[in-house]
């Protein structure tokens, strides 16, 4: 099956510090990624759709400008997690569709922040 | 709520046995997916069946679909220590392609 990469897969940072996350399709390109966030004993819940070339769709309550994605490139976006808080301290993971008419996604292996 | 409902929450049973887990959703779908995710991992994706099928197998997984009552379960045949993960159901929706997960089952196959 299509890999995702998603770095770095842990990252521990000060509070009021902002923290990159990398998430690269590695055989395909994706003109579309999602990203999620996922507490712990909780399912995933979707932030964000970002789309190669164009302005990300958040969800309704996840902050934009707390919560900075970008998607230069057909394999790979970003998600910059801004001026960090612990209530920030999540799992967060990106995925790729690779298949357009099934919408069959491909997960990355999710990366743990924790925020002190 | 993005989310659909999953039951049971959590499920114990002794390798061998068989596992059953529910997902129910409100909106109308294309098409229903189960994943699994091993704990702190990303997701797998374990079967899609479409709105116009009503079972589907896959080695000892199988799922059903009844759109009619808006739910769909995912049974695990002769269960391995190995089964032990959260399995959860997700429905695609909008023209996006956005898939929203259910709440999940944690299932703990006992050796």
């Amino acid at each position: 099956g299509a890999v995702v990469s998603q770095h770095p897969s842990w990252v521990i940072c000060k509070s009021g510090t902002s923290v990159k996350i990398e998430c690269r399709s590695l055989d395909f390109q994706a003109t579309t990624m999602f990203w999620y966030r996922q507490f712990p004993k909780q399912s995933l819940m979707l932030m964000a759709t970002s789309n190669e070339g164009s302005k990300a769709t958040y969800e309704q309550g996840v902050e934009k400008d707390k919560f900075l994605i970008n998607h230069a490139s057909l394999t790979l976006s970003t998600l910059t997690v801004t001026s960090a808080h612990p209530e920030d301290s999540s799992f967060y993971i990106c995925s790729a569709r690779g298949d357009k008419n099934t919408g069959e996604l491909f997960f990355g292996e999710g990366s743990r922040l924790t925020v002190l | 709520s993005q989310q659909g409902e999953e039951d049971p929450q959590a499920l114990s049973i002794q390798e061998g046995e068989n596992a059953t887990m529910n997902c129910s959703y409100k909106t109308s779908i294309n098409n229903l997916q189960w994943y699994r995710q091993n704990s702190g991992r990303g997701l797998v994706h374990l079967i899609l069946i479409r709105s116009n099928e009503r079972e589907k197998h896959s080695g000892r997984l199988r799922v059903t679909l009844d759109t009619s009552k808006k739910s769909s379960s995912l049974l695990i045949t002769a269960s391995r220590a190995a089964d032990t993960a959260s399995y959860f159901c997700a429905r695609v929706i909008g023209s996006s392609y956005k898939l929203i997960f259910g709440s999940g089952t944690r299932l703990l196959v006992r050796p």
